[in-house]
C-alpha cells in the first residue's frame, strides 16, 4: 500500500492557523480511529503530536488538534510559532497492512 | 523514562544482510500494552513503517519487506532486533526503533498496531556496492 497522500507543504505567518490533511480510505484513516500525527524537525526523530486521531500526549502544546471527517485526517496548529516550522506525517491502522504513513508535510513558517 | 537506543553497523555491503539492534531502557520490554517497532526513512523521503514485535515474539511486518525482514526480541536482554536481509542501495535510511501502542479491541481481545513513542534517536545505515 502507498504512503497516505498529504500535501507536500504548508505555508503560514506566525500567529496563523494551519490545516494539513491526511487522505485514507474506508480500509484505514476512514475504517479506525487509529489516528496519529508526528513532528519532525531536521536531523531529529519523529514526536507523537496526536493519537487516536483527537488526543494530545502529556507536553504537548495545545496549539496542536487533530480530527477526522470520512476518510481524511487532518491536522491543526493554531497561533503558528517559528518553532513549528518541520515534517509533519500522519499514520494509521491499515487493514492487513498494519501500519501506514502519510506523505509527509514540510510546514514553512513565514 | 523510558528511552531506546538502535546499534549497529553504519555500512552493510550490498546483497548482505542489515542487523540492527534496540536497548531499551527506562521500562520493561515485556508489557503486554505495547509492540516494539522498526521505522525507516531514506534520506529526504518520508516514513516507512518496516515492522513490529510483541513481547511474547509476534511479529508484523510490511508485506513490502516481509520477504527479507525478521524481527526477534530478548526480554533477558531487554531488546529487540532487525535483520533486513538481501540490502541494495535503496535500503540506504534513518532507522528508528519505537514503542508502539497496542490497541486492544473490546469485543474481541485482539490488539491492533497502533501510534509510536517514544521513539530512538535513529541511526544511519548506508548499504554500498
Amino acid at each position: 500500500q502507498s504512503a497516505l497522500p498529504q500535501p507536500a507543504s504548508v505555508s503560514g505567518s506566525p500567529g496563523q492557523s494551519i490545516t494539513i490533511s491526511c487522505t485514507g480510505t474506508n480500509s484505514d484513516v476512514g475504517g479506525y480511529n487509529y489516528v496519529s500525527w508526528y513532528q519532525q524537525h531536521p536531523g531529529k526523530a519523529p514526536k507523537l503530536l496526536i493519537y487516536d486521531v483527537t488526543n494530545r500526549p502529556s507536553g504537548v502544546s495545545n496549539r496542536f488538534s487533530g480530527s477526522k471527517s470520512g476518510n481524511t485526517a487532518s491536522l491543526t496548529i493554531s497561533g503558528l510559532q517559528a518553532e513549528d516550522e518541520a515534517d509533519y506525517y500522519c499514520s494509521s491502522y491499515t487493514t492487513g497492512i498494519y501500519v501506514v504513513f502519510g506523505e509527509g508535510t514540510k510546514l514553512t513558517v513565514l | 523514562q523510558l528511552q531506546l537506543q538502535e546499534s549497529g553497523p553504519g555500512l552493510v555491503k550490498a546483497s548482505e544482510t542489515l542487523s540492527l539492534t534496540c536497548i531499551v531502557s527506562g521500562g520493561s520490554i515485556s508489557s503486554s500494552r505495547y509492540y516494539w517497532g522498526w521505522i525507516r526513512q531514506p534520506p529526504g523521503k518520508g516514513l516507512e513503517w518496516i515492522g513490529s514485535i510483541y513481547y511474547g515474539g509476534s511479529t508484523y511486518y510490511n508485506p513490502s519487506l516481509r520477504s527479507r525482514v525478521t524481527m526477534s526480541v530478548d526480554t533477558s536482554k531487554n531488546q529487540f532486533s532487525l535483520d533486513l536481509s538481501s540490502v541494495t542501495a535503496s535500503d540506504t535510511a534513518v532507522y528508528y526503533c519505537a514503542r508502539q501502542e497496542r490497541a486492544t479491541v473490546i469485543t474481541t481481545g485482539t490488539g491492533r498496531l497502533n501510534w509510536f513513542d517514544p521513539w530512538g534517536q535513529g541511526t544511519l545505515v548506508t548499504v554500498s556496492s
